[in-house]
């Protein structure tokens, strides 16, 4: 049963830049929640898609951007990076409206903008 | 929103003593409570959850209790370990059949827990 995956682990960008990192859900999960992780903090809520739409939007700017594909996958989006945009992204899968609220963690791409 | 505060934010205990970790959340309306152990560069894991309509849960030597009418959710881990180690974190969250369709975590700040041998 594979578990929750994101790509890449690392990645290193300068200010201004653009970003995209990658997650494929759990085995039989089709909802994927985007979280940034500052150092020493607790996640914060970006994003959810569900159906290839997002469904619910945490309190970040537009620079933030996702999609979600076909086969449930999902992307994570930011332009124009800032040096406050380092953090752990994590992604998280769960079941749509008829499934329970739990949520599975990828492992996490760390993003460093220098 | 929801605000959800975790106390306290370092923790310390000798090898088989009992650790207690205590969230307070601010909507009334969540319903779903889980904690996550979170080891140093890994991701967050599920260690346990429970639902506003039960008082307790159990798993072995971890235990979650709420109080909904005070909005405190609590982590107890008995006979502790060197392997229980980690920075955990509480989250609360308003059920999809509540928001009718997302359901977003929102997290405590998390408590770094070390036990000593």
């Amino acid at each position: 049963d594979a578990g929750v995956t994101q790509s890449p682990t690392h990645l290193i960008k300068t200010r201004g830049q653009q970003v995209t990192l990658r997650c494929s859900p759990k085995s039989g999960h089709d909802t994927v929640s985007w979280y940034q992780q500052a150092l020493g903090q607790g996640p914060q809520f970006i994003f959810q898609y569900y159906e290839e739409e997002e469904r619910q939007r945490g309190n970040f700017p537009d620079r933030f951007s996702g999609h979600q594909f076909p086969n449930y996958s999902s992307e994570l989006n930011v332009n124009a990076l800032l040096l406050g945009d380092s953090a752990l992204y994590l992604c998280a899968s769960s079941l749509g409206l008829a499934g329970p609220d739990t949520q599975y963690f990828g492992p996490g791409t760390r993003l460093t903008v220098l | 929103g929801e605000n959800v505060e975790q106390h306290p934010s370092t923790l310390s205990v000798q090898e088989g003593d009992s650790a207690v970790i205590k969230c307070t959340y601010s909507d009334s309306a969540s319903n779903y409570f889980p904690w996550y152990k979170q080891e140093l560069g890994k991701r967050p894991q599920l260690i346990i959850d429970i639902r506003s309509n039960v008082g307790e849960k159990k798993d072995q030597r971890i235990a979650v209790t709420l109080n909904k009418t005070a909005k405190h959710f609590s982590l107890h881990i008995t006979e502790t370990q060197p392997e229980d180690s980690a920075v955990y974190f509480c989250a609360a969250l308003r059920g999809k059949e509540l928001t009718g369709g997302g359901n977003k975590l929102t997290f405590g700040t998390g408590t770094q827990l070390k036990v000593e041998l």
